[in-house]
C-alpha cells in the first residue's frame, strides 16, 4: 500500500503571504497526484488534479508542482477563504486510493 | 451542474446494517466510475470502496472487505453502499464523489457526505 505523507501538520501564515504544502508518497505514483480542500462542516473540493491542473474554476493562486514521489501545493498569496484543512491523494495504485493526513493552514 | 446527494445515515448498533445511497445528476451517470470515502470525527479522509461505470468491478478497502458492498443503478442514477457487521469505528461522515471514466482517478466532485454513527 502507497503511503502518503504531509508535511507540516499545521501551518500559520499571514493573509498575502505565501503558504507551500508538501506531500510525499512511499512509492513512485508518477503525476497520479490530487490536492483537496477542506472546510469546517463542508466535502472537501478538488483544486489540483494530474499534480499540477487546476480544476474547474480554481483561481491561480493554487498551484501544484511535482512528480514521482515528492509534490508540493504552493498558495502564492493567502485569502481569508484559503485557510483551511489540504489533503494529497495518489490515484496512480488501487486499491485504495491513499490520502495524505492533511495539512492545516491556519492564520498567523 | 453536477449534483451528489446522500442519504441513509443515522444511528445505529454495532453489528447491525445499513445502506447508504447516493443520488447522482448533471452527468452520464454510467460512464463514470464513483467512489466512497469517510471520515472519522476529527480526522482525516479514508476511501472505503470504488465501482466502475458498468458495475462490473469494484474495489474495497482492507478495513470493510467482507463486511461493506458497492453497487449501482444506472436506469436510476444511484450508487449505494450496502454496510453490514457495522462497528464503532465506522463511525463517520460518508461521502460519494465521482470519479472519472477510469476507476484510478481524482474525485471530483464530493457529496455533502452522511453521517453514520455506530453505538450502543
Amino acid at each position: 500500500e502507497i503511503v502518503m505523507t504531509q508535511s507540516p501538520a499545521t501551518l500559520s501564515v499571514s493573509p498575502g503571504e505565501r503558504a507551500t504544502l508538501s506531500c510525499r508518497a512511499s512509492q513512485s505514483v508518477s503525476s497520479d497526484l490530487a490536492w483537496y480542500q477542506q472546510k469546517p462542516g463542508q466535502a472537501p473540493r478538488l483544486l489540483i488534479y494530474g499534480a499540477s491542473t487546476r480544476a474547474t474554476g480554481i483561481p491561480a493562486r493554487f498551484s501544484g508542482s511535482g512528480s514521482g514521489t515528492e509534490f508540493t501545493l504552493t498558495i502564492s498569496s493567502l485569502q481569508s477563504e484559503d485557510f483551511a484543512v489540504y489533503y494529497c491523494q495518489q490515484y496512480n495504485k488501487w486499491p485504495p486510493g491513499t490520502f495524505g493526513q492533511g495539512t492545516k493552514v491556519e492564520i498567523k | 451542474e453536477v449534483q451528489l446527494l446522500e442519504s441513509g445515515g443515522g444511528l445505529v448498533q454495532p453489528g447491525g446494517s445499513l445502506r447508504l445511497s447516493c443520488a447522482a445528476s448533471g452527468f452520464t451517470f454510467s460512464s463514470y466510475a464513483m467512489s466512497w470515502v469517510r471520515q472519522a470525527p476529527g480526522k482525516g479522509l479514508e476511501w472505503v470502496s470504488g465501482i466502475s461505470g458498468s458495475g462490473g468491478n469494484t474495489y474495497y478497502a482492507d478495513s470493510v472487505k467482507g463486511r461493506f458492498t458497492i453497487s449501482r443503478d444506472n436506469s436510476k442514477n444511484t450508487l449505494f453502499l450496502q454496510m453490514n457487521s457495522l462497528r464503532a469505528e465506522d463511525t463517520a461522515v460518508y461521502y460519494c464523489a465521482k470519479g472519472d471514466y477510469s476507476i484510478l482517478s481524482w474525485l471530483d466532485p464530493w457529496g455533502q457526505g452522511t453521517l453514520v454513527t455506530v453505538s450502543s
